[in-house]
């Protein structure tokens, strides 16, 4: 089983800010099968990244991914207020289909 | 539009089953894998099971192997998750999700709450 491992746990940022997500993998991911995924309380997950960096319909453009092998980023270049909220990553390429524990982004 | 709506959900006793349901349109459901993805209260996502485009490979967690059964009827264009065994630590929402050619999760359902409990 791939265990993902993310940092930080919490990121307190303010609007405006720059956010970098950290995803380590226990063992190698091939990079077509890593995504990013958003979620708020009450809502459904969204995807943002998928392939490690291709972002998913509809995605806005300061959401990017990178990496590969065994460490992943995702990157939120300017934080609009609708992007506090908690986020995954998970590997979809071998079963267990894992996800990360998560990193929650709030306001500072 | 793709469009995902999970039902079935519920109270139940420790012991007892459950049969969640995932209608599906917007899409050709017959030609896409699916999946189940629970969030327990306070917790992160968790995986649950994930079934081919034509019912033949299935995957499920270790968590729920042997208890959990994931199906689906593309006459219906729907996707099922049989629970049976349930304990209280499955107390979760569940959503239903399509998998995208690439294999990501790319369209999620709302979810459909399970409470296991006495």
């Amino acid at each position: 089983e791939i265990v993902l491992t993310q940092s930080p746990g919490t990121l307190s940022l303010s609007p405006g800010d720059r956010a970098t997500l950290s995803c380590r993998a226990s063992q190698s991911v091939s990079s077509s099968f890593l995504g990013w995924y958003q979620k708020k309380p009450g809502q459904a997950p969204r995807l943002l990244i998928y392939g490690a960096s291709s972002r998913a319909t509809g995605i806005p453009d300061r959401f990017s991914g990178s990496g590969s092998g065994t460490d992943f980023t995702l990157t939120i270049s300017r934080l609009e207020p609708e992007d506090f909220a908690v986020y995954y990553c998970q590997q979809y390429g071998s079963s267990p289909f894992t996800f990360g524990p998560g990193t929650k982004v709030d306001i500072k | 539009e793709v469009h995902l709506l999970e039902s079935g959900g519920g109270l139940v006793q420790p012991g007892g089953s459950l049969r969640l349901s995932c209608a599906a349109s917007g899409f050709t459901f017959s030609s896409y894998s699916m999946s189940w993805v629970r969030q327990a209260p306070g917790k992160g996502l968790e995986w649950v099971s994930s079934l081919s485009y034509n019912g033949v490979t299935t995957y499920s967690a270790d968590s729920v192997q042997g208890r959990f059964t994931i199906s689906r009827d593309s006459s219906r264009d729907t996707l099922f998750l049989q629970m049976n065994a349930l304990r209280a630590d499955d107390t979760a929402v569940y959503y239903c999700a399509k998998r995208s050619n690439l294999g990501a999760f790319d369209y999620w359902g709302q979810g459909t709450p399970v409470t296991v409990s006495s």
